[in-house]
């Protein structure tokens, strides 16, 4: 068990490009959620997936973003013709049997910067 | 609209002192997590309370969920520098929510 992974730690982006990043989640957890999180606030949630399908998205979730999980293994989570205002760190989380009970494994997150 | 409030929000305090975090809400929620994040990493399932009036301990880390399951503290004995970093209460809505709501965090920071 390696844990959740994120791809990339890091990234900077010139406003107007596209960007996608990748999220590994431990390998039996059939729940995966994405959050969002800007400096010294706590995280808000993005949406979740629920073995290949997405059963949620926040209204945060503007057209601009996307989210798919194929298969039901990895996630993507692609950001359109970025903002400054998409600047913060995004997190990826996996859980098996809900969280509510059991919490969730966050990965390191993937810090994105518009610039 | 944030539906978990955190008191304090910073928190600067010298090795061996003791402090409570709080997390307030006017919602009920059927379970409240606390979460330790480090700078430039995710944060760190610590405990989860599910009963009102339910108390955890975690060696000097004790978690109370209020009774009626609307509030939650953290209070920690003896801090040490490796305490430091942003706690986050995170709360579970009652019903078929499969996700949890995070508070809006205390940056602590313990002084050698």
């Amino acid at each position: 068990d390696t844990g959740v992974s994120q791809d990339p730690r890091h990234k900077i982006t010139k406003r107007g490009q596209n960007v996608t990043f990748r999220c590994d989640p431990i390998s039996e957890h059939n729940r995966l959620y994405w959050y969002r999180q800007t400096l010294g606030q706590g995280p808000e949630f993005l949406t979740y997936f629920q073995n290949e399908a997405q059963l949620e998205k926040s209204r945060l979730l503007s057209d601009r973003f996307s989210a798919e999980r194929p298969k039901g293994s990895f996630s993507t989570l692609e950001i359109q013709r970025t903002e400054q205002g998409d600047s913060a760190m995004y997190l990826c989380a996996s859980s098996t049997q809900g969280p509510k009970e059991y919490g969730y494994t966050f990965g390191s997150g993937t810090r994105l910067t518009v610039v | 609209t944030q539906l978990l409030e955190q008191s304090p929000q910073f928190l600067s305090i010298q090795e061996g002192e003791n402090l409570t975090v709080y997390c307030n809400s006017s919602s009920v929620f059927s379970s409240l997590q606390w979460y330790r994040q480090e700078p430039g990493e995710g944060p760190v399932l610590l405990v989860t309370v599910v009963t009102g009036g339910e108390v955890k301990k975690l060696k000097r880390l004790t978690f109370q969920f209020g009774d009626a399951r609307k509030d939650s503290s953290l209070h920690i004995t003896a801090a040490q520098p490796g305490d430091t970093g942003l706690y986050l209460c995170a709360g579970a809505r009652p019903g078929g929510y499969q996700k949890v709501t995070f508070g809006t965090g205390t940056k602590l920071q313990v002084i050698p």
